[in-house]
């Protein structure tokens, strides 16, 4: 069974960076498909990018491309999330969360499920001067 | 991006059936999946693919599809239901999540 452990939770002024952490135990890294979402206070769930394995690389949401890192040490089994340029709507609480990925035998492809679980506990980024 | 369009909120009595629907053009090509996400947690997955469930989640939740709208229907509404729901599919661009229906028991 999967369990995702998130880092805590951080305060930071407008125009720096934040970097969450998410570790994986009960699979390895190389066996999922990790991608985070956030949720601004009193919002909805937003898909901010992840692992896609049939492409071999990590896709983002237009919105955040530039601005955004997702990376992994498969050492440690522990995804990170980097957000630069931080302003006060990026206040929010920043989820990872999980697909796993499987070998497509009749297309020769690795493949994800296409749906999330577990998530992580959450972390809240808080950006205020 | 394509988008996923939820209503806002919705209401059922106790024990009764609720239905509460996604639409979006990107369910013409994948299932949606559903999560339950209460006041203060993480987002719970509820129904996946065509209408499976996790381990865990109650049989009265199920899941369907026809054309561009996906539905998750709570039969026998129970007050634990009450929460926030979100629809999810994958799309052109990666992943889009639905607005979110608040679903009140009353």
């Amino acid at each position: 069974q999967v369990q995702l452990v998130q880092s805590g939770a951080e305060v930071k002024k407008p125009g720096a960076s934040v970097k969450v952490s998410c570790k994986v135990s009960g699979y390895t890294l190389t066996e999922l498909s990790m991608h985070w979402v956030r949720q601004a206070p009193g919002k909805g769930l937003e898909w901010m990018g992840g692992f896609d394995p049939e492409d071999g690389e990590t896709i983002y949401a237009q919105k955040f491309q530039g601005r955004v890192t997702m990376t992994e040490d498969t050492s440690t089994d522990t995804a990170y999330m980097e957000l630069s340029s931080l302003r006060s709507e990026d206040t929010a609480v920043y989820y990872c969360a999980t697909d796993r990925i499987y070998y497509d035998i009749l297309t020769g492809y690795y493949r994800a499920y296409n749906w999330f679980d577990p998530w992580g506990q959450g972390t809240l980024v808080t950006v205020s001067s | 991006s394509s988008e996923l369009t939820q209503d806002p909120a919705v209401s059922v009595a106790l024990g009764q059936t609720v239905r509460i629907t996604c639409q979006g053009d990107s369910l013409r090509s994948y299932y949606a999946s559903w999560y339950q996400q209460k006041p203060g947690q993480a987002p719970v997955l509820v129904i996946y693919g065509k209408n499976n469930r996790p381990s865990g989640i109650p049989d009265r939740f199920s899941g369907s599809s026809s054309g561009n709208t996906a539905s998750l229907t709570i039969t026998g509404a129970q007050a634990e239901d009450e929460a926030d729901y979100y629809c999810n599919s994958r799309d052109s661009s990666g992943q889009v999540f639905g607005g979110g229906t608040k679903l009140t028991v009353l």
